[in-house]
C-alpha cells in the first residue's frame, strides 16, 4: 500500500500550458506539503495545509495553486508554464505529534519544453 | 534562505567503511532530521534527533546534535552498496512544522 503517491509520475508538456500535479496520502495526517527540488537536488518548499488551511505559501509565482479538496489530497495547478518550471515536484505529508517526520511521495518530473 | 548546509558534497567510499556527513545550520531549531534519496525517488527519512538530545542511534546510523556550533553529523557505519544515495539534514524550527533543506550529500559505496 502506498502511503503517498502522486500522479503523474512523467509531465512533458509545452509551455504557456496549464497542469496538474496530485497528490494523495492514506497515513491519515493532518498536514501535507508541496516542495520543488532544481537540477542539483535543492529542494525547497512551496505550499503546505493542515486539515485543508494553507499555513506555509513560500515565494512562489501565483502561476502555482495548491487545492486541498479533503485533508488526504493536495494538488498543485500550475498555469502558463515556463521553461523555468522545469523540476521535480514532491508531495508529503507529516503529524506533528511524530516530531514533524514527513513522508514523501515518489515525485513528478515536470519538463517544459 | 537555506538553511542547512551538507558536507562534503560527495564522499565515495568502499563498502564495509565508515561514511561521515555533517550539516551545518544558521538559526535554532526544534529538531533536525536527516533523510536519504535514492536515485529518481523520493526522500525517506531516517533519524530525527530533537534541540536536546546531544546523539541518537538507529541501526548502522548514529547522529550528532551539537547546537552550541548549530552543526549536526551523520556517520553510516559498515556501509553497504545499498547506501548509495544523496542524504540531506533538515531542520525544524518554529511551530509551522515547516523542514528546511540543505544541499546533500552524495554518497556512493563501492562494492
Amino acid at each position: 500500500d502506498t502511503a503517498v503517491s502522486q500522479t503523474p509520475k512523467y509531465l512533458v508538456t509545452q509551455m504557456g500550458n496549464d497542469k496538474s500535479i496530485k497528490c494523495e496520502q492514506n497515513l491519515g495526517h493532518d498536514t501535507m506539503y508541496w516542495y520543488k527540488q532544481d537540477s542539483k537536488k535543492f529542494l525547497k518548499i512551496m505550499f503546505s495545509y493542515n486539515n485543508k488551511e494553507l499555513i506555509i505559501n513560500e515565494t512562489v509565482p501565483n502561476r502555482f495553486s495548491p487545492k486541498s479538496p479533503d485533508k488526504a489530497h493536495l494538488n498543485l495547478h500550475i498555469n502558463s508554464l515556463e521553461l523555468g518550471d522545469s523540476a521535480v515536484y514532491f508531495c508529503a505529508s507529516s503529524q506533528p505529534w511524530e516530531g514533524d517526520t514527513q513522508y514523501f511521495g515518489p515525485g513528478t518530473r515536470l519538463t517544459v519544453l | 534562505s537555506q538553511q542547512g548546509e551538507e558536507d562534503p558534497q560527495a564522499l565515495s567510499i568502499q563498502e564495509g567503511e565508515n561514511a561521515t556527513m555533517n550539516c551545518s545550520y544558521k538559526t535554532s531549531i526544534n529538531n533536525l532530521q536527516w533523510y536519504r534519496q535514492n536515485s529518481g525517488r523520493g526522500l525517506v527519512h531516517l533519524i530525527l534527533i530533537r534541540s536536546n538530545e546531544r546523539e541518537k542511534h538507529s541501526g548502522r546510523l548514529r547522529v550528532t546534535l551539537d547546537t552550541s556550533k548549530k552543526s549536526s553529523s551523520l556517520l553510516i557505519t559498515a556501509s553497504r552498496a545499498a547506501d548509495t544515495a544523496s542524504y540531506f539534514c533538515a531542520t525544524v524550527g518554529g511551530s509551522n512544522y515547516k523542514l528546511t533543506f540543505g544541499k546533500g550529500t552524495l554518497l556512493t559505496v563501492n562494492p
